[in-house]
C-alpha cells in the first residue's frame, strides 16, 4: 500500500526566508503527487501537482516542487516566504490500489512565519 | 476549476441522533468521491471511496454501519453518521474526481460536534 511521510511536523521561518517542506512516498510505481495548503477550519487548496514529465513543477503563490524518483521525494519550496503563507501543508499521493485510485495524505507540516 | 460543495458546513447534534452531510459536484460529473475525516491538528484520514452507483469501499477500521455512504448520482454523495456519539465529532471533508481526470477537488468540509 502507498504511504506518505512528512518528516517535519512544525517548521518556523522568518518572513522573506526560503522554505523547503519535505515529502517522501512509498509506492511501487510513480504515483500522482500533490501539495495542498489548509488554513484553520478551512478546506484544502491545491498548490501544485505532478503527474509526469518535467520533474520541477510550478504552482500557485510562488511555490514549486521537485519530483525525485531516486529519492521517492516531492519536496515543496518557496524562495521567499510571506506572512500569509502560515498554514498547514499536506503532501498527498494518488495511486492505483486494487483497481481504484486512492489518495493518501501525509501527516502535514505546520508552517509558522515570524515577522 | 471544478467546484465541490459540502453542506452543512457546521452541525451540532445530540448524542444518539443521525446526521447527514451532503457533497455535491457543481460543474462536473463526479464518478468517484472520497470521504475523509480530520481530527484537530491532524492529517486527513481516508474513510471510504465511492463510485457512482456502487457500494462504497471502506478503509480498514472504519465502521460501515456507523458511516453510511451513498453515491446515487454523478453529482451527489452523502455521508450519514448514524447514532452519533461525542467521539464522532470531527471535521469531515469530501473530495471528488471525474473519470480520466487525475486531480481531486475538495469540498469546504463539515464540522460535526456531537453533544
Amino acid at each position: 500500500a502507498q504511504s506518505v511521510t512528512q518528516p517535519d511536523i512544525h517548521i518556523t521561518v522568518s518572513e522573506g526566508a526560503s522554505l523547503e517542506l519535505r515529502c517522501n512516498y512509498s509506492y511501487g510505481a510513480t504515483p500522482y503527487l500533490f501539495w495542498y495548503v489548509q488554513s484553520p477550519g478551512q478546506g484544502l487548496q491545491l498548490l501544485l501537482k505532478y503527474f509526469s514529465g518535467d520533474t520541477l513543477v510550478q504552482g500557485i503563490k510562488g511555490f514549486e516542487a521537485e519530483f525525485k524518483r531516486s529519492q521517492s521525494s516531492f519536496n515543496l519550496r518557496k524562495p521567499s516566504v510571506h506572512w500569509s503563507d502560515a498554514a498547514e501543508y499536506f503532501c498527498a499521493v494518488g495511486a492505483l490500489t486494487s483497481g481504484t485510485y486512492k489518495y493518501i495524505f501525509g501527516t502535514g507540516t505546520r508552517l509558522k512565519v515570524l515577522a | 476549476g471544478a467546484v465541490v460543495s459540502q453542506h452543512p458546513s457546521r452541525v451540532i447534534c445530540k448524542s444518539g441522533t443521525s446526521v447527514k452531510i451532503e457533497c455535491r459536484s457543481l460543474d462536473f460529473q463526479a464518478t468517484t468521491m472520497f470521504w475523509y475525516r480530520q481530527f484537530p491538528k491532524q492529517s486527513l484520514m481516508l474513510m471510504a471511496t465511492s463510485n457512482e452507483g456502487s457500494k462504497a469501499t471502506y478503509e480498514q477500521g472504519v465502521e460501515k454501519d456507523k458511516f453510511l455512504i451513498n453515491h446515487a448520482s454523478l453529482t451527489l454523495s452523502t455521508l450519514t453518521v448514524t447514532s452519533a456519539h461525542p467521539e464522532d465529532s470531527s471535521f469531515y471533508i469530501c473530495s471528488a474526481r471525474t473519470q480520466g481526470v487525475r486531480e481531486l477537488f475538495f469540498g469546504e468540509g463539515s464540522r460535526l460536534t456531537v453533544l
